[in-house]
């Protein structure tokens, strides 16, 4: 199984801030990364697939970079709404496996 | 406008079944790959099973394999999941999720879109 690893585990921010979220895989998996946001009591929610395509809806202050290995999530500005618990995703060979989840606060 | 709705959630004994539902709408359900995936109390998320568009490959966790079946009608835009010899481990919100899929350069990339409200099954004596 491919292991994804996210740094860091939780973090504080204000609004207004930006925020990278880092994914790591434990092999290359190319582009095959999807993000996903999941606020509680929720269902997860597809911000971007193939490491760096914006789910159509998106806001624009969502960004996915990287290949190979290591990948960001970044949110420019962060807004009240975008609080939330934060999964990466590798779509490169079942079993499809997630991060342990970044959960972004309010400082 | 596609919607999952997850049913058949409940409280069962270590050793018990279950048989979750996912019922479909607003997609042609039968062209899609469709997927199970859980979330552990205060976890992360854990993929589970998934079945192609005419249930020609199935797939499982190893954690669950031998134990779950996964299955669909077409006929009924519904997914099932039947969840034998269950475990506290089990215990879990359980989503149907579509695969969703597109090509950019030479890849054929996946991802789960969207996901259902997810179904509770919570393994206890």
């Amino acid at each position: 199984d491919i292991q994804m690893t996210q740094s860091p585990s939780s973090l504080s921010a204000s609004v207004g801030d930006r925020v990278t979220i880092t994914c790591r895989a434990r092999q290359t998996i190319s582009t095959f990364l999807n993000w996903y946001q999941q606020k509680p009591g929720r269902a997860p929610k597809l911000l971007i697939f193939a490491a760096s395509s914006l789910q159509n809806g998106v806001p624009s202050r969502f960004s996915g970079g990287g290949s190979g290995t290591d990948f960001t999530l970044t949110i420019s500005s962060l807004q009240p709404e975008d609080f939330a618990t934060y999964y990466c995703q590798q779509s490169w060979r079942s079993p499809w496996t997630f991060g342990q989840g970044t959960k972004v606060e309010i400082k | 406008e596609v919607q999952l709705v997850e049913s058949g959630g409940g409280l069962v004994k270590p050793g018990g079944s279950l048989r979750l539902s996912c019922a479909a709408s607003g997609l042609t359900f039968s062209t899609y790959t469709m997927n199970w995936v859980r979330q552990a109390p205060g976890k992360g998320l854990e993929w589970v099973s998934y079945i192609t568009s005419n249930s020609d490959y199935i797939g499982y966790a190893d954690s669950v394999k031998g134990r779950f079946t996964v299955s669909r009608d077409n006929s009924r835009n519904s997914l099932y999941l039947q969840m034998n010899s269950l475990r506290a481990e089990d215990t879990a919100v359980y989503y149907c999720a579509r695969e969703s899929s597109g090509r950019s350069g030479y890849n054929d990339y996946t991802w789960f879109d969207p996901w259902g409200q997810g179904t509770l099954v919570t393994v206890s004596s």
